[in-house]
């Protein structure tokens, strides 16, 4: 079946545009994940979404970055005011039902903040 | 706070060479152990997991025995090949938000 997928595959913005990441889980998976990686900080998480909540979003690096899910499927990650440092590649994760299911990663979006 | 800390990179090893990727946790409770593997140009792929002490995960000729006592998950392979050239990361997941921790990533190189 289709994996995780991820629009778009690469993003290059100005400083200080707003940018919107996609994630399409796998069908069925209730549990979504954000990573960040990048060179300086290695692989870090930033929120966790079971259906259309999100029980943690302690991993959000600033008030600039949020993120939804509709209909228990797609997700947006929103950088808001893009700085040079938020140049990265955003991977998102889905899981089965819970979150002790194993995750199953997307390709990523390379974001470079010019 | 929960952490991992992997063997710095990069690993450069023969054809048929045995391999040792180290991996040690810091984290309170019982967290499960994970090693996944991103091929050149592709995304993360579970190589393998091990969610109790004493437990050995394995997959595609890979290794890693989740010991308890010296909080480690080293990841070995008795005979690499020219594709297992990756990027390799060691993780956990300890709070029930599945929440991974990732270790730093060590970057392995097979020549034929």
């Amino acid at each position: 079946g289709a994996g995780v997928s991820q629009s778009p595959s690469n993003k290059v913005t100005e400083k200080g545009k707003d940018v919107e990441l996609r994630c399409d889980p796998i069908s069925g998976h209730t549990a979504l994940y954000w990573y960040r990686q990048s060179l300086g900080q290695g692989l870090e998480f930033l929120i966790y979404f079971q259906g259309n909540s999100a029980p943690d979003k302690s991993g959000l690096p600033s008030d600039r970055f949020s993120a939804e899910r509709t209909g228990g499927s797609v997700s947006t990650l929103t950088i808001q005011r893009t700085q040079q440092e938020d140049s990265a590649v955003y991977l998102c994760a889905s899981s089965f039902l819970t979150a002790q299911e194993t995750q199953y990663f997307g390709p990523g979006t390379r974001l470079l903040v010019l | 706070g929960n952490s991992v800390t992997q063997m710095e990179g990069p690993v450069t090893l023969s054809e048929e060479a045995f391999l040792t990727i180290n991996c040690t946790y810091t984290a309170t409770g019982y967290p499960s152990l994970f090693w996944y593997v991103q091929y050149p140009g592709e995304g993360l792929q579970l190589l393998l997991k091990a969610t109790k002490a004493d437990d050995k995960g394995s997959n595609k000729g890979f290794e890693a025995t989740y010991r308890k006592e010296t909080t480690s998950f080293h990841l070995e392979k008795g005979s690499v090949q020219v594709s297992d050239s990756a990027v390799y990361f060691c993780a956990l997941r300890s709070s029930n938000t599945g929440k991974l921790i990732f270790g730093q990533g060590t970057t392995l190189q097979v020549k034929p």
